[in-house]
């Protein structure tokens, strides 16, 4: 089963406005990242935070991560269309050595 | 600095067959990580390969299996082709040691089997 979960499975919204993407995990992690990835295309590198971090900014995104909830959320600020996209955490538990795994994603779609 | 190459970008094949998929990572990048994504199982990983040596498997039965070359290059292939290895198969690679951040992806191939 996938190491992570998101929610909400889909979410639509209007330009403009901020979207927020939660995703849950199971086991001790060193690393949470997220991904975005544009319909049947390959996914892209958001932002890294590491289990001793709480909080990350990248230009209009914020991450945080709650170890002792095992959660983390994706906050993306002043969306606009092109941010329409499937959106993914990706886990690195402590012992798992070199992969990634992901949670199910969120359907983000921002309407104009 | 060019990206992820994939190849092909589509594959149609027959149950029974075998196919091979071919990545191309980022120039100097040394890590390469395959993954299969459907829409039931989401994203798995498959295996990942370092200075041509694989360093981590996933659970994928035997009928999958992959390789790397001297510059980084690698394939991945799957024999006795089943309905349910339709997928897109995504290639990844990453510069640093352990792959596990940052992964650089290709637009994967996408695999069809009738």
């Amino acid at each position: 089963s996938q190491q992570g979960e998101e929610d909400p499975q889909a979410l639509s919204i209007q330009e403009g406005e901020n979207a927020t993407m939660n995703c849950s995990y199971k086991t001790s992690i060193n690393n949470l990242q997220w991904y975005r990835q544009n319909s049947g295309r390959g996914l892209v590198h958001l932002i890294l935070i590491r289990s001793n971090e709480r909080e990350k900014h990248s230009g209009r995104l914020r991450v945080t991560l709650d170890t002792s909830k095992k959660s983390s959320s994706l906050l993306i600020t002043a969306s606009r269309a092109a941010d329409t996209a499937s959106y993914f955490c990706a886990t690195d538990k402590e012992t798992s050595g070199s992969r990634l795994t992901f949670g199910e994603g969120t359907q983000l779609t921002v309407n104009p | 600095k060019a990206g992820v190459t994939q190849t092909p970008r589509y594959l149609i094949k027959t149950r029974g067959q075998q196919v091979t998929l071919s990545c191309s990572p980022i120039s100097g990048h040394r890590s390469v990580s395959w993954y299969q994504q459907t829409p039931g199982q989401g994203l798995q990983f498959l295996f990942e390969y370092f200075s041509e040596t694989q360093r981590n498997k996933g659970n994928f039965p035997g009928r999958f299996s992959g390789r790397q070359f001297s510059n980084s290059r690698s394939e991945m292939n799957v024999s006795t082709l089943e309905l349910g290895d339709s997928a897109l198969y995504l290639c990844a690679s990453s510069s640093r040691q352990p792959t596990n951040e940052k992964l650089f992806f290709g637009s994967g191939t996408q695999l069809s089997v009738l």
